[in-house]
């Protein structure tokens, strides 16, 4: 069956601009996670979505990153003003048991 | 704060060794933890779940000293293929601690 599936793989952008990743679970996977790795570093864990429960924000950098899910579809994970900082691999995930996480490819996003 | 700790490594060993991997967990109150494989700049994959009693998938074995918040991963018979960077996860409530993890070069 279709994995975790992410758009795009890879992004450019110029610092300042704003930028909109994608993940696509895996259909019935009732949570989804994103995280953030930097070049050469462990996973840092973003934001969490659970059915219809209110998000777990707390991995959240700063207020220039957010994420919106659709019920228990598609998410996307916003990010506005980007810095240099923010350069990294963002990472979704979805599963239907805490442990079992199925990673999506990830997006490589670069800020020049 | 909770955290995940690791010896980064690398690991250099040859074919057929038997080569152990520990972690810490700094958060008592984790239940679960798992060990996940990453190759280099791909996404992380589950290798397996970590049991109180301990347990043993093939040529795998993973163990759990909640006493010292400690958990190992045991490789015996080491493959090419295992070359990989193990990643050390524990559960933190509605979330997944990763360690930084250990990489892992197994030559012929």
């Amino acid at each position: 069956g279709a994995g975790v599936s992410q758009s795009p793989s890879n992004k450019v952008t110029e610092k300042g601009k704003d930028v909109e990743l994608r993940c696509d679970p895996i259909s019935g996977h009732t949570a989804l996670y994103w995280y953030r790795q930097r070049l050469g570093q462990g996973l840092e864990f973003l934001i969490y979505f659970q059915g219809n429960s209110a998000p777990d924000k707390s991995g959240l950098p700063s207020d220039r990153f957010s994420a919106e899910r659709t019920g228990e579809s598609v998410s996307t994970l916003t990010i506005q003003r980007t810095q240099q900082e923010d350069s990294a691999v963002y990472l979704c995930a979805s599963s239907s048991y805490l442990g079992e996480q199925y990673f999506g490819p990830g997006t490589r996003l670069t800020v020049t | 704060r909770k955290e995940v700790e690791q010896d980064p490594g690398p690991f250099n060993v040859p074919e057929g060794a038997t080569v152990a991997f520990n972690c810490t967990y700094s958060n008592s109150a984790s239940q679960s933890f798992f060990w996940y494989r990453q190759d280099c700049r791909k996404e992380p994959k589950l290798l397996m779940s970590v049991y109180s009693s301990g347990n043993e998938d093939g040529r795998f074995t993973a163990q759990l000293n909640r006493a010292s918040q400690y958990i190992s991963l045991l490789i015996r018979d080491s493959k090419l293929s295992d070359s990989a960077t193990y990643l050390c996860v524990a559960e933190a409530g509605t979330a997944l601690i990763f360690g930084k993890g250990t990489t892992l070069s197994v030559s012929s």
